[in-house]
């Protein structure tokens, strides 16, 4: 299958920072990446539809000053938590539309664990 | 709108025994796919199986099987012979069909969180 990478897997920011996560699809192009969020023993909550060269399409109730996303590249997109806050800590996962892929098209990336103290 | 539906919080069962994992879902788009994915304690989203709403056969792959019921708007998955590697969360989730390709976004079901007993 294809592979979706995330950078960093793991971080720690205090109370107040900024904190970009990385998502890159390794050996396709990906027109098309989500963002999903998901707190513990929950489901995953999508966040927003990135598009390559577009504004993001964010889910209702979803903050876009707060969830910056940018796809500036058929291979990455990136979600920025501006003035991370403690209710910010989640898991997030990203995902890309492999196309042509068949049905399993969707590709995940391992997540990033954020915890803001 | 597309709902997924998982009302097994958690489920147990006793290695090399079977188990279904219940799925029920609501859509109105016409065409659809149905998935299910594993998550460890990893966090790692990894996927296990699919079922095209066209599709005339239930899928299976290896261990699992789907149990697609269109008429009853169900998906359930079965693992047969259980192994300790099982224990993990299970998500039934969907998306949209157009031409025999998924598109746009997943819609999650709740989770079911599968313990398996040794």
């Amino acid at each position: 299958g294809a592979v979706v990478s995330q950078h960093p897997s793991r971080v720690i920011c205090k109370s107040g920072t900024s904190v970009k996560i990385e998502c890159r699809s390794l050996d396709f192009q990906a027109t098309t990446m989500f963002w999903y969020r998901q707190f513990p023993k929950q489901s995953l909550m999508l966040m927003a539809t990135s598009n390559e060269g577009s504004k993001a399409t964010y889910e209702q109730g979803v903050e876009k000053d707060k969830f910056l996303i940018n796809h500036a590249s058929l291979t990455l997109s990136t979600l920025t938590v501006t003035s991370a806050h403690p209710e910010d800590s989640s898991f997030y996962i990203c995902s890309a539309d492999k196309p042509g892929g068949g049905e399993d098209t969707q590709y995940f990336g391992p997540g990033t664990r954020l915890t803001v103290l | 709108a597309q709902k997924i539906t998982q009302t097994q919080p958690g489920m147990f069962v006793q290695e090399k025994e079977a188990v279904t994992l219940d799925c029920t879902y609501d859509t109105s788009d016409p065409s659809y796919g149905l998935f299910w994915y594993k998550q460890p304690s990893s966090g790692e989203m990894i996927f296990l199986i699919y079922q095209g709403s066209y599709d005339q056969q239930n899928a299976t792959e290896g261990r699992y099987s789907l149990n697609f019921q269109k008429a009853r708007k169900s998906a359930n998955l079965v693992i047969s012979a259980s192994q300790l590697g099982d224990s993990a969360m299970y998500f039934c989730a969907m998306r949209a069909n157009a031409g025999g390709t998924s598109y746009g976004k997943l819609t999650f079901g709740q989770g079911t969180i599968l313990t398996v007993h040794p």
